[in-house]
């Protein structure tokens, strides 16, 4: 079963520029993550989807980040205008079920993003 | 606000012996818990997860316990190898999947 894909791997930016990351999650899961780890933290739950609507965005920057979950499958998530402290992992995660107890999520490499 | 707290960056244990690593969380009922395992450079990978309503659940060398009281729990790994240093962090569960997690926690296993 393949895992979760992410791209790309690096990317490195200007700060007030925009980039986007793309994640195809396995198939067949319902939930989709985007988490968001800083160099020597956890990672941190930007936005969860439950096939293409968002169930939390609690933490999202609304401002400059935006997700969408396109029929359920893929999704992108983009940063329009980075700032430096927008530097970080950003890890795609899936889940096969709806929730409940013990609902494990499954996670991409990460894409690693620097801003200068 | 559902935390979790992992109090020890990092942790060095010989090879063969246990180690144990350990979370604190606040603010929970029906939450479930689990650990995961990270290499460098690449995604947290899934160990072990424990339900609210257990104490204790195993699978091979890693051991989760629950301290429903305390609002703590811990991860043993027994005995260690020098490939099971990673980051490890513990998470928190929500009924509808949300997942929180821990800053982490440095295992260096020396041969």
């Amino acid at each position: 079963e393949a895992g979760v894909a992410q791209s790309p791997r690096y990317k490195i930016i200007e700060k007030r520029q925009s980039v986007a990351f793309w994640c195809n999650p396995i198939s067949g899961h319902a939930t989709l993550y985007w988490y968001q780890q800083i160099l020597g933290q956890g990672p941190k739950l930007l936005i969860q989807f439950q096939n293409n609507g968002v169930v939390d965005d609690s933490q999202l920057p609304k401002d400059r980040f935006s997700a969408e979950r396109l029929k359920g499958v893929d999704s992108t998530l983009k940063i329009q205008p980075a700032k430096l402290e927008d530097s970080a992992v950003y890890l795609c995660a899936s889940s096969p079920i709806k929730g409940g107890q013990n609902t494990e999520a499954f996670f991409g490499q990460g894409t690693r993003l620097t801003v200068v | 606000d559902q935390q979790v707290k992992q109090n020890s960056p990092s942790l060095s244990v010989q090879e063969g012996r246990i180690s144990i690593l350990n979370c604190d969380y606040t603010n929970s009922m029906f939450d479930y818990f689990l650990w995961y395992k990270k290499y460098p450079a690449e995604g947290p990978t899934f160990l072990i997860s424990i339900s609210s309503i257990k104490d204790k659940n195993e699978d091979g060398r890693f051991t989760v316990f629950l301290n429903k009281s305390a609002k703590h729990l811990s991860l043993h790994i027994v005995p260690s190898q020098p490939g099971d240093s990673a980051v490890y962090f513990c998470a928190r569960g929500t009924s509808y999947g949300k997942l929180t997690f821990g800053q982490g926690t440095i295992l260096t296993v020396h041969p």
